[in-house]
């Protein structure tokens, strides 16, 4: 069982440019989100998918689109990288069906990202 | 306002001794739920422990117990015995049940407290 897998885990990228970070569970888990991190802050929810077919924006969105191509995998796009996004990504999943205690949340490894 | 404080930037403990780390949050919502996660120096976010908001007793794990005071709204970290590999970043988190558009699924995250152990 290998939890929450993200891709890749460092990228450095020049602005304007573009890349999409990929995570998987192999929880089975129906939720899944996308956060980042920056220093001296907890982390902030960009994106996230309740169950496989939907998404919606969280608390900063913007530069940002995400795909749930099944129930397994969440991908986070960056279309035309800024500075403003250099930061720490991190992927969770949580199984959400019934009862609080199923929304405790799992989290990958990290990418971390810099953009010149 | 924040919904999640954490007074402590950073808080130093010997080995083997106890430690509490603080955490305080607002809501509204009478169902939530509250989390703690550790991350090391490596990065990644570990969880620890869950409480309930209608939770009777107070949640453990192992040397991990969660000081529950609902009417403070307060949910403190103990670690009890405390070891060198417990130096690491520790974030308070909370989920509301009631969340609606985009604080729905949300994990409301404080800033942390970097806790040291030294031998």
């Amino acid at each position: 069982n290998a939890g929450v897998t993200q891709t890749p885990k460092f990228q450095v990228l020049k602005t304007g440019q573009s890349m999409t970070l990929q995570c998987a569970q192999d929880m089975n888990h129906n939720s899944m989100y996308w956060y980042r991190q920056d220093p001296g802050m907890g982390l902030r929810l960009i994106y996230y998918s309740a169950s496989e077919g939907t998404t919606d924006k969280g608390e900063v969105p913007n530069g940002y689109n995400v795909s749930r191509l099944n129930k397994r995998e969440f991908s986070l796009r960056l279309e035309s990288a800024a500075p403003s996004q250099t930061s720490v990504y991190f992927c969770a999943s949580s199984a959400a069906s019934g009862g609080i205690r199923w929304e405790t949340q799992y989290f990958g490894p990290g990418t971390r990202l810099l953009v010149l | 306002a924040q919904k999640i404080t954490q007074t402590q930037p950073g808080m130093f403990v010997q080995e083997k001794e106890a430690v509490t780390l603080d955490c305080t949050y607002d809501t509204s919502d009478p169902s939530y739920g509250l989390f703690w996660y550790k991350q090391p120096s490596s990065g990644e976010m570990i969880f620890l422990i869950y409480q309930g908001s209608y939770d009777q007793q107070n949640a453990t794990e192992g040397r991990y117990s969660l000081n529950f005071q609902k009417a403070r709204k307060s949910a403190n970290l103990v670690i009890s015995a405390s070891q060198l590999g417990d130096s690491a970043m520790y974030f308070c988190a909370m989920r509301e049940i009631g969340g609606r558009g985009s604080t729905l699924g949300r994990l409301y995250f404080g800033r942390g407290t970097q806790l040291t152990v030294w031998p």
